[in-house]
């Protein structure tokens, strides 16, 4: 089966710009999370959506970011302004419901704030 | 709040040695997996174990479950050059969530 997607792969922009990530699950999986991952530290969740819906944002800064699962499919990870500890990388993950088999991780967006 | 943290930070070893790294947590737990991540990759899913299992095996991986010290160990025999990567414990709580530690870093020197 195809894995989960992400895109862009990197990405570059000076501090209080905008960005955007996007994510693509595994066919089928209801269950997407998205996580930040500091240089050096373990992921982190931002924000669990079950189909359409959010389950659980309160790790999320909701003065800057935002995301967005539409049709429960797709998701879109935003960021605005960016500050400079936004620089991440940020995982991508789905699964079919608890998370039993263990979650798929897409490659993730390695972000730089300049 | 990160529930898992690995011991060690990092570990450096001779291909064909055992890497072992534990892993301790603070809540009760539903299950409890490990993930492995090669250097500016996504992680993956290596192993998962539920609260009710002591022990586990997967390949060359065995993975056991303390539940009354909230430990886990990892071990890795005969390792290989391209286990060279960052291990990670996760948590999950019953919630549909995963907490992870920060991780150990594997060297495998050849």
């Amino acid at each position: 089966e195809a894995g989960v997607a992400q895109s862009p792969r990197y990405k570059i922009i000076e501090k209080r710009q905008s960005v955007a990530f996007w994510c693509n699950p595994i066919s089928g999986h209801a269950t997407l999370y998205w996580y930040q991952q500091i240089l050096g530290q373990g992921p982190k969740l931002l924000i669990q959506f079950q189909n359409n819906g959010v389950v659980d944002d309160s790790q999320l800064p909701k003065d800057r970011f935002s995301a967005e699962r539409l049709k429960g499919v797709d998701s879109t990870l935003k960021i605005q302004p960016a500050k400079l500890e936004d620089s991440a990388v940020y995982l991508c993950a789905s699964s079919l419901g608890p998370p039993t088999e263990g979650y798929t991780f897409g490659s993730g967006t390695r972000l730089t704030v300049v | 709040s990160q529930q898992g943290e690995e011991d060690p930070q990092a570990l450096s070893i001779q291909e064909g040695e055992n890497a072992t790294m534990n892993c301790s947590y603070k809540t009760s737990i539903n299950n409890l997996q490990w993930y492995r991540q090669n250097s500016g990759r996504g992680l993956v899913h290596l192993i998962l174990i539920r609260s009710n299992e002591r022990e586990k095996h997967s390949g060359r991986l065995r993975v056991t479950l303390d539940t009354s010290k909230k430990s886990s160990s990892l071990l890795i025999t005969a390792s290989r050059a391209a286990d060279t990567a960052s291990y990670f414990c996760a948590t999950d709580r019953n919630d549909y969530k995963l907490s992870f530690g920060a991780g150990t870093t594997v060297t495998v020197r050849a």
